[in-house]
């Protein structure tokens, strides 16, 4: 157990439809990390942030958007979803992105995704 | 572009031999950090391994090692003793310092005959 926990643990949901994920980073965490799991395009980092604010944005649509909140909790936010959404989305927490020393990230279990 | 490589999609070898992921990667940066993570049945991504590009030495976490050639830009994991439990997919993935996201390879599933 990472120590990262994610909600739901599975979602199925139809085109068109609009659906939230949660995450909660490791106690002490204060940065958290998106990524896609497909499996076309494998692992793909989507959005960083760290204690509130957006620091870092990759190959994230612009139907998708999240947020971190002040109790550090993060929500990704899917709209308009198409068959193409269907994947594993994961969350992973890290301390911080500080110099000189390696920030690990630790992964939450992941939240499946269906689109029908 | 960065990018990972793992060359090899699949893997297998006996219970208690010893097997090797291949990794390469590509990044201008002189400034990064290296893993390997697993990916077992459950879908849970667990890191096994990691590695600071300016240290020379190379990691080792009990049954798990890495030969890191820097210059070749080559990161590879070995198993020693393989056990059941090992059979997962195995990603290598960087971070650059600075810009903490990762960048992972395609995977290698590897499977352990009994």
């Amino acid at each position: 157990d990472s120590g990262v926990t994610q909600t739901p643990k599975h979602l199925i949901t139809a085109t068109g439809q609009r659906v939230t994920l949660r995450c909660s980073p490791r106690s002490g965490d204060l940065s958290v990390y998106w990524y896609q799991q497909s499996l076309d395009q494998g692992l793909q980092f989507l959005i960083q942030y760290y204690n509130g604010e957006e620091r870092a944005k990759g190959n994230i649509l612009e139907r998708f958007s999240a947020q971190q909140f002040p109790d550090l909790h993060s929500e990704l936010n899917l709209s308009s979803l198409e068959l193409g959404d269907s994947a594993l989305y994961f969350c992973a927490s890290s301390v911080h992105p500080s110099g000189g020393s390696i920030d690990t990230q630790y992964f939450g279990p992941g939240t499946r995704l269906t689109v029908l | 572009a960065q990018t990972v490589t793992q060359s090899q999609p699949e893997m297998s070898v006996q219970e208690a031999e010893t097997v090797t992921l291949s990794c390469t990667y590509d990044t201008s940066e002189s400034d990064y950090y290296l893993f390997w993570y697993k990916q077992p049945p459950s879908r849970q991504m667990i890191l096994v391994i990691r590695q600071e590009a300016y240290k020379q030495q190379n990691a080792t976490e009990n049954r798990f090692s890495v030969n890191f050639q820097k210059a070749a830009k080559s990161f590879s994991l070995k198993i020693s003793d393989s056990q059941l439990g090992d059979a997962a997919m195995y990603f290598c993935a960087y971070s650059i310092q600075g810009a903490q996201k990762l960048v992972f390879g395609q995977g290698t599933r590897l499977t352990i005959n009994p």
